[in-house]
């Protein structure tokens, strides 16, 4: 059964520091998703990874890609209130196009404090 | 509109009662997926539609639960004689073919007397 699991599931953070978020996966995969949701709205793009050593960024947040570990990192850097969220990680699952699906991680909320 | 459209926002019923959940894609793409939220479960997988047909129906919880798309764009989640384990909120979301981002609707949120 494939796996997704996220650490740590709650973070809570002072404005200005750094930290990171692990997203651990179970079975191989050529893409990995990073996804942020706000309280009670839809779930937003951040960042799609593409290969292994795949690294984006945008703005406060760095999202790196391990194949080989099956790992994915998402680096807050110098965290400001705004960035309080939820962040899931999916594994995007394809078996020759008898499927196509998100495999969501458990989340992690992330609480920025003043 | 320019996102994915789903309705109704919030639908609250019996247990029992059968509820439709409608979601219109963004235009133009090809691919439809229904994802259900819950404190419990997370964010789970339902189905995944290319055009109209559904390639992997295998997160569908029982044959309670059907979907549909016609069109190539509009689908309609039905879930019959419903469970207070159905309640949740239901995710549609579109990407351009399978494989490219999906773009997520702002759900319905079901809840189950």
């Amino acid at each position: 059964e494939l796996k997704v699991e996220q650490n740590p599931l709650f973070l809570s953070m002072q404005e200005g520091k750094n930290y990171t978020i692990y997203c651990n996966y179970s079975t191989t995969s050529d893409r990995l998703y990073w996804y942020r949701q706000d309280p009670g709205k839809s779930l937003e793009s951040l960042f799609v990874l593409l290969s292994n050593g795949a690294v984006k960024q945008e703005g406060r947040l760095m999202a790196s890609l391990d194949t080989k570990a099956r790992l994915s990192t998402l680096h807050i850097t110098a965290a400001v209130h705004d960035l309080s969220a939820t962040y899931f990680c999916a594994v995007f699952l394809d078996y020759g196009g008898a499927t196509n699906k998100l495999i969501f991680g458990t989340g992690t909320l992330l609480a920025v404090q003043p | 509109g320019a996102g994915v459209s789903q309705s109704p926002s919030n639908k609250v019923t019996e247990k029992g009662k059968d509820v439709e959940l409608r979601c219109d894609p963004i235009s133009g793409h090809t691919a439809l997926y229904w994802y259900r939220q819950s404190l419990g479960q997370g964010l789970e997988f339902l189905i995944y539609f290319q055009g109209n047909s559904a390639p992997d129906k295998s997160g569908l919880p029982s044959d309670r639960f059907s979907a549909e798309r016609t069109g190539g764009s509009v689908s309609t989640l039905t879930i019959q004689r419903t469970q207070q384990e159905d309640s949740a909120v239901y995710l549609c979301a579109s990407s351009l073919r399978g494989g490219n981002i999906q773009y997520f609707g702002a759900g319905t949120r079901l809840s189950v007397l």
